[in-house]
């Protein structure tokens, strides 16, 4: 089963902030947080991931709670681009299988 | 930058018939995992390799294998194909050494009629 939780899809207006949660309240100490989109049947593409500190990187930021149980993913400046299924993924590290949730929809409005 | 390559990208079978995916990871990847993804459906684990042992396994059907090889492309072999394996399959690399995150391919679009 899935080690994640995520709400089945997002609105999001162009050029506005794009935060998507995700809990994750089973996590053990080793495990990472990853975040990945799928853009309409495409593979698979990473975005960012973390272990307990805040995270950013060229296309975005990755804030986890102290507890860690949840994770919130912002994409800072929404464009139609962005329009995927967004999948947070709880692993031991990337060399480790993943196991995909249902994901979040994300569409982006003009 | 060098991406994982699979080929055949789309493939149509007939029921019953055997394919073969190939999947050729991204240089200097010792870690190659299969991925299948159903219709509507989010990615399932089939199997890993590390350096070219199985090194994990999920909900592969019996009638699927799947190897490493030398040079550390893998090729996921399905018999006996039936309706219900038309997917894609995606496969994916990383290296313990080198990268954290895995890396996906375009996947294969596979349509069993």
């Amino acid at each position: 089963d899935a080690k994640t939780t995520q709400p089945t899809s997002m609105d999001c207006a162009e050029g506005r902030a794009a935060n998507l949660p995700c809990n994750h309240s089973t996590i053990s100490g080793n495990e990472y947080v990853y975040w990945y989109r799928q853009i309409h049947s495409q593979g698979p593409q990473y975005i960012i991931h973390g272990l307990k500190n805040n995270e950013t990187n060229e296309m975005a930021s990755l804030i986890i709670t102290e507890d860690r149980k949840s994770s919130t993913l912002i994409l800072p400046h929404a464009t139609l681009r962005d329009t995927a299924v967004y999948y947070c993924i709880v692993s031991h590290s990337g060399t480790y299988k993943y196991i995909f949730g249902t994901g979040t929809r994300l569409k982006v409005l003009a | 930058a060098a991406g994982v390559i699979q080929s055949p990208r789309h493939l149509i079978k007939e029921k019953r018939e055997t394919a073969t995916l190939k999947c050729y990871p991204i240089p200097r990847h010792d870690t190659v995992y299969w991925y299948q993804q159903g219709p509507g459906q989010d990615p399932q684990f089939l199997i890993s390799f590390y350096e070219k042992m199985q090194s994990d396994k999920g909900s592969i059907p019996d009638r699927f294998s799947a190897q490493q090889f030398s040079d550390y492309h893998s090729e996921l072999n399905m018999s006996s194909l039936e309706l219900g394996d038309s997917a894609l399959y995606f496969c994916a690399s990383s290296s313990i050494r080198i990268w954290n995150e895995q890396f996906f391919g375009p996947g294969t679009r596979l349509t069993v009629l």
